[in-house]
């Protein structure tokens, strides 16, 4: 069964660019959660999708957004990028329960320059 | 007060010894509690999950929950230099359909051999 898959890997933008990071959870899941993972913060929770409706927002500005298709695939966007959201993205997937924890992606690991 | 609190570390143990890992949470509503392994540059791991005061054993690792006191423990037998990694505690939040977890920043477990 294949695991929950992020790409890209690893990602070098720019001060003000825009990125978009994509995920497509386990097969059958239907939750996807998105964390961002720093040094200094630890893993702090961006959002989570639910058949294609965001649940819950975390605590971070508007210029990160997200969405999740009909086939549970979810992106994450990111805009006018600053030097502070150098970080590792972490994608989760769960099964419609959710109550047997969430596997994460390897992660796409974003530096700003 | 931080909602998920966990010692740092380092915590060194030797090899075959006990390692213990403490977690404490300011939410008293919440219901599940989740420990995640992870390994530098790695992306975490569900070790285990407990929603029950008392103790959960999964082969060498037993979790203990006491809602009372509000905390969440992870014991570790017979450490092996393979178990050196970072211990996350992660508490799902109270809410009908809500699927966002909450961690800890982690305990840095280092077993010498």
């Amino acid at each position: 069964k294949a695991g929950v898959t992020q790409t890209p890997r690893y990602l070098i933008k720019t001060r003000g660019q825009q990125v978009t990071l994509s995920c497509s959870p386990i097969s059958g899941h239907r939750s996807v959660s998105w964390y961002q993972q720093t040094p200094g913060q630890g893993l702090q929770f961006l959002f989570e999708y639910f058949s294609e409706t965001q649940r819950n927002k975390g605590n971070f500005p508007g210029r990160f957004s997200g969405r999740q298709f009909s086939n549970s695939r979810s992106e994450m966007n990111v805009s006018t990028l600053e030097l502070g959201d150098s970080a590792l993205y972490l994608c989760a997937s769960s099964s419609f329960i959710g109550v047997y924890g969430y596997t994460f992606g390897s992660g796409t690991r974003l530096t700003v320059v | 007060q931080k909602e998920v609190e966990q010692n740092s570390g380092p915590l060194s143990v030797p090899e075959g010894a006990i390692a213990s890992l403490n977690c404490t949470y300011s939410d008293r509503g919440s219901q599940s509690f989740f420990w995640y392994r992870q390994y530098s540059g790695k992306s975490p791991e569900l070790i285990m999950f407990i929603y029950s005061n008392g103790d959960k054993e999964d082969g060498r690792f037993t979790a203990q929950l006491n809602k009372a006191s509000q905390y969440v423990s992870l014991l570790i037998r017979d450490s092996q230099p393979s178990d050196s990694a970072t211990y996350l505690c992660a508490v799902k939040k109270p809410g009908a359909g809500s699927y966002q977890l909450t961690f800890g920043k982690g305990t840095k477990l280092s077993v010498i051999p």
